[in-house]
């Protein structure tokens, strides 16, 4: 079965350190979704490509976080300067784009922020 | 938003079917429901979809009411190794293209 592949599986870095957090997306899947997931806040919608092209990062905050998909095969999350509530667990989902679609989860990239 | 609710926690006995439900009042003519699960330490994984018609595969089974405003996903047969957060989503037409995730049920199964 094809499976959407993250590293690393985890990051434990210090304040202040960029994070660069990288997606494989199933190969044809043409919609790309980062989701960050903690105990207080749940399963949270960070940033969505179609195509490559963001079409929604709403959720992600602008000032230290970006995300990119330099190409069909890679999509990466920075985060620059980490904070330590930036520590969570960091889901690629993939996925075609029609609203029947299911999206397949990666195993997540668990960050921890010191 | 369209919104989804679900009760916070169930138990099952293993080998017992479970129904888990969930309403979504607010669901438009198009959009899709759909379930994932997610196990410990794992990323969410896809269950099952519907739209209108009750829906069986091989993990589970949907049923949905006929003014589409709830839905139930049964396991016919709770092993142990299906404990996990259950999340009940709707996604597409009004819903939009992204997951939505709510707090979801925390099915506990008991040997």
């Amino acid at each position: 079965d094809a499976r959407v592949t993250q590293t690393p599986r985890h990051k434990v870095t210090e304040m202040g350190q960029e994070v660069t957090m990288r997606c494989q997306p199933i190969l044809g899947h043409n919609t790309v979704f980062w989701y960050r997931q903690t105990m207080m806040q749940g399963l949270e919608l960070l940033a969505y490509f179609r195509n490559r092209a963001p079409l929604d990062d709403s959720g992600m905050p602008k000032d230290r976080f970006s995300a990119e998909m330099p190409d069909a095969t890679l999509a990466t999350l920075k985060i620059q300067p980490s904070e330590p509530r930036d520590s969570a667990v960091y889901f690629c989902a993939s996925g075609l784009v029609e609203g029947w679609q299911p999206q397949h989860f990666g195993d997540g990239t668990r960050l921890s922020i010191l | 938003d369209a919104k989804t609710t679900q009760p916070n926690s169930m138990e099952s006995n293993e080998e017992e079917p479970v129904h888990l439900p969930c309403n979504h009042s607010t669901i438009s003519g198009t959009d899709y429901i759909h379930w994932y699960r997610q196990l410990p330490s794992q990323g969410p994984e896809y269950v099952i979809h519907g739209l209108t018609s009750n829906v069986n595969n091989r993990m589970a089974s949907l049923a949905i009411a006929e003014d589409r405003k709830s839905s139930t996903l049964i396991l016919h047969r709770a092993t142990l190794r299906d404990a996990a957060v259950y999340y009940c989503i709707l996604r597409g037409g009004n819903a939009g293209n992204m997951l939505t995730f709510g707090g979801g049920t925390r099915l506990m199964v008991k040997p």
